[in-house]
């Protein structure tokens, strides 16, 4: 079975610090990885996805991806309070069917 | 507005009801997805569809049934409610895109009583 682990949580960060938050999957042959946000009562909402080893930068946001360990991570500059919600962690395996399997989310609060 | 829509947003049934969760989304993608989300399981996939009449099954999808007559609608239905089917239940969709991204609608909390 597919397994996609995160760093168990909570997190606590001051405002202004950065939040780093990993993830490890099983699935060698995984292709594509997401980092998905979710507030409390609501929707994940896409952060980003990368599919090629190194980093990939949005902002505030860079996503790594090691696929020879395979781990991927996020890190957060500059983190608001803002940024405190449940950070899911997606990965797309092998295959065509496009499913996902996620982490169970770490949460993530930042302090002002 | 063009997105992905799920109704009823709150739904309370008793043991043994049948339940439908409906689905719509006005992009026009090729999949669609159904996924629970339980406290320290994370988000796990249901049933998922390619494309209209195409569907199959997900992690877990014992006690659900799904159908897919149109592209953009993606009903879940639930032939005989147990407590253990109470749960947040998102619907997804994604295109072909290399991407692949998924897009999730606002979530229906079920509750079994």
């Amino acid at each position: 079975q597919k397994e996609v682990e995160q760093n168990s949580g909570p997190l606590s960060v001051p405002e202004g610090a950065i939040a780093s938050l990993n993830c490890t999957y099983s699935d060698r042959g995984s292709q594509s990885f997401f980092w998905y946000r979710q507030y409390s009562g609501k929707s994940p909402e896409l952060i980003m996805f990368i599919y090629s080893n190194g980093d990939k930068e949005d902002g505030r946001f860079t996503a790594q991806l090691n696929k020879a360990s395979q781990y991927v991570s996020l890190l957060i500059r500059d983190s608001q309070p803002s940024d405190s919600a449940t950070y899911l962690c997606a990965v797309m395996g092998s295959g065509s069917a496009r499913q996902l399997t996620f982490g169970s989310g770490t949460q993530l609060t930042v302090l002002p | 507005d063009a997105g992905i829509t799920q109704s009823p947003r709150y739904k309370i049934t008793e043991t043994g009801r049948q339940v439908t969760l409906m689905c719509h989304q006005t992009w026009s993608h090729s999949y669609m997805f159904w996924y629970r989300q339980d406290l320290g399981h994370g988000l796990r996939l249901i049933y998922y569809s390619a494309a209209a009449d195409i569907t199959d099954k997900g992690e877990v999808p014992d006690g659900y049934v799904v159908s897919r007559s149109k592209t953009e609608n993606f009903p879940l239905t639930l032939e005989s409610a147990t407590r253990s089917q109470t749960s947040v239940y998102f619907c997804a969709s994604s295109t072909l895109d290399p991407s692949d991204t998924q897009y999730f609608g606002p979530g229906t909390r079920l509750t079994v009583l």
